[in-house]
């Protein structure tokens, strides 16, 4: 079973400018989840999709952070313009569905420096 | 937001010597999760605690979830190199079940 892709692996910009983020969840997978880890913290999730909705965006900083899951499949995530904060590594995950007894399936993450 | 704790951040240990990190939350909890992840890597599932007093074991590895589900704790015997790693919990709470809110993590290195 193939598992979470994601791309590029890693990604190094200057700050202002925009990144973009890609992921391709297991298949037959409902639900997807952009996460951010910072070095030495755990992931903080951004943005939580069921199918091609939003379930909850609530700590995605909306004013330069946006995602989308066009056909319920894959999903991008964009980060227009880049701070220096956002250096982080960003996790794409999946489960099978919303329910209380699914685990998830990470990505490998794309690693960002922002310069 | 809602808060977790994963103590300790680090632990370094011998190799054959026991390790154990606890999850604490001041908030009742649905269920949790651990995960380990490798330096490098990403995080990958080990286990779930939905009961109340629910303890699981994975050969070296004992999972324990608290009476009152506000604590968990990963107890690993023995330990091996191949243990070395970042272990998290992810806990989801009554009321968004389904979302889980990941802990600091505890950073585990064995000493051959």
């Amino acid at each position: 079973e193939a598992g979470v892709a994601q791309s590029p692996r890693y990604k190094i910009i200057e700050k202002r400018q925009s990144v973009a983020f890609w992921c391709n969840p297991i298949s037959g997978h409902a639900t997807l989840y952009w996460y951010q880890q910072i070095l030495g913290q755990g992931p903080k999730l951004l943005i939580q999709f069921q199918n091609n909705g939003v379930v909850d965006d609530s700590q995605l900083p909306k004013d330069r952070f946006s995602a989308e899951r066009l056909k319920g499949v894959d999903s991008t995530l964009k980060i227009q313009p880049a701070k220096l904060e956002d250096s982080a590594v960003y996790l794409c995950a999946s489960s099978l569905k919303i329910a209380t007894n699914e685990k998830l399936f990470f990505g490998s993450g794309t690693q960002l420096s922002v310069l | 937001g809602q808060q977790v704790m994963q103590i300790p951040q680090y632990q370094h240990v011998q190799e054959g010597e026991d390790f154990t990190t606890y999850c604490n939350s001041s908030t009742t909890l649905s269920n949790i999760q651990w995960y380990k992840q490798r330096p490098g890597g990403h995080p990958v599932f080990l286990i779930q605690l939905v009961k109340s007093g629910e303890v699981k074991k994975q050969k070296r590895l004992t999972f324990q979830f608290g009476e009152a589900k506000k604590n968990s704790s990963l107890h690993i015997t023995a330990t091996q190199t191949t243990d070395v790693g970042t272990y998290f919990c992810a806990v989801s709470y009554f009321h968004n079940f389904n979302k889980f809110y990941f802990g600091s993590g505890t950073k585990l290195n064995v000493k051959p």
